[in-house]
């Protein structure tokens, strides 16, 4: 067990509509990564978090955004959904920025978007 | 262009031989290099994390090694188990002080009786 949770395992939503899915770090860790897991890609990095505030972005759509909460718990909004936003959504944790400590991930949110 | 590349895609082995998978990055500036394992429908777990300085690091029946002057890293995994099937992952820093993060697609092992 990694300690880091993300809800729902699975989330199933129609064209257009909006969701959000959650992410509790690991306890200690500072840091909370966003990932997407396509069916035939790699895990593509959207964006991080550091202690509330925005650390790095990646190649994530204006379509979706995210935050830190003070507890550390982050979410993911993703809205005006598309059939090819249908992929595993990944939260990872470290204890710094990620530079040297190893990540540690959440077992995922796979969408699907009919 | 920072791409991590990694072969074979995919691999099929008896339980109990040896394999090596590879990995050659063109990530510049070099920080580390992560070998993780995912195993299908979880989160990728880390294995070892290799700096610059680092050629070779075990974890159990994992050992990776790195030469950064060919910038290719491999992971032999020796006596492979049943529970060594999945996918590993070769992961590249980009940087020193961001988190450019750069994924390979995998290698997905299986591994039969």
């Amino acid at each position: 067990d990694s300690g880091v949770t993300q809800t729902p395992k699975h989330l199933i939503t129609a064209t257009g509509q909006r969701v959000t899915l959650r992410c509790s770090p690991r306890s200690g860790d500072l840091s909370v990564y966003w990932y997407q897991q396509s069916l035939d890609q790699g895990l593509q990095f959207l964006i991080q978090y550091y202690n509330g505030e925005e650390r790095a972005k990646g190649n994530i759509l204006e379509r979706f955004s995210a935050q830190q909460f003070p507890d550390l718990h982050s979410e993911l909004n993703l809205s005006s959904l598309e059939l090819g936003d249908s992929a595993l959504y990944f939260c990872a944790s470290s204890v710094g920025t990620g530079h040297g400590s190893p990540l540690h991930f959440g077992n995922g949110t796979r969408l699907t978007v009919t | 262009k920072n791409q991590v590349e990694q072969s074979p895609q995919s691999l099929i082995i008896l339980e109990g031989k040896n394999c090596t998978l590879q990995c050659n990055y063109t990530v510049s500036p070099f920080s580390n290099l992560r070998w993780y394992k995912q195993d299908t429908g979880r989160g990728p777990v880390s294995l070892t994390i290799m700096t610059f300085s680092e050629n070779t690091k075990s974890n159990g029946r994992y050992t990776a090694t790195l030469d950064a002057d060919t910038k290719q890293s491999s992971l032999h995994i020796t006596a492979s188990q049943l529970s060594d099937s999945a996918s590993y992952i070769c992961v590249v820093s980009a940087n020193q002080a961001g988190t450019a993060l750069i994924f390979g697609k995998g290698t997905t092992l299986s591994v039969s009786s």
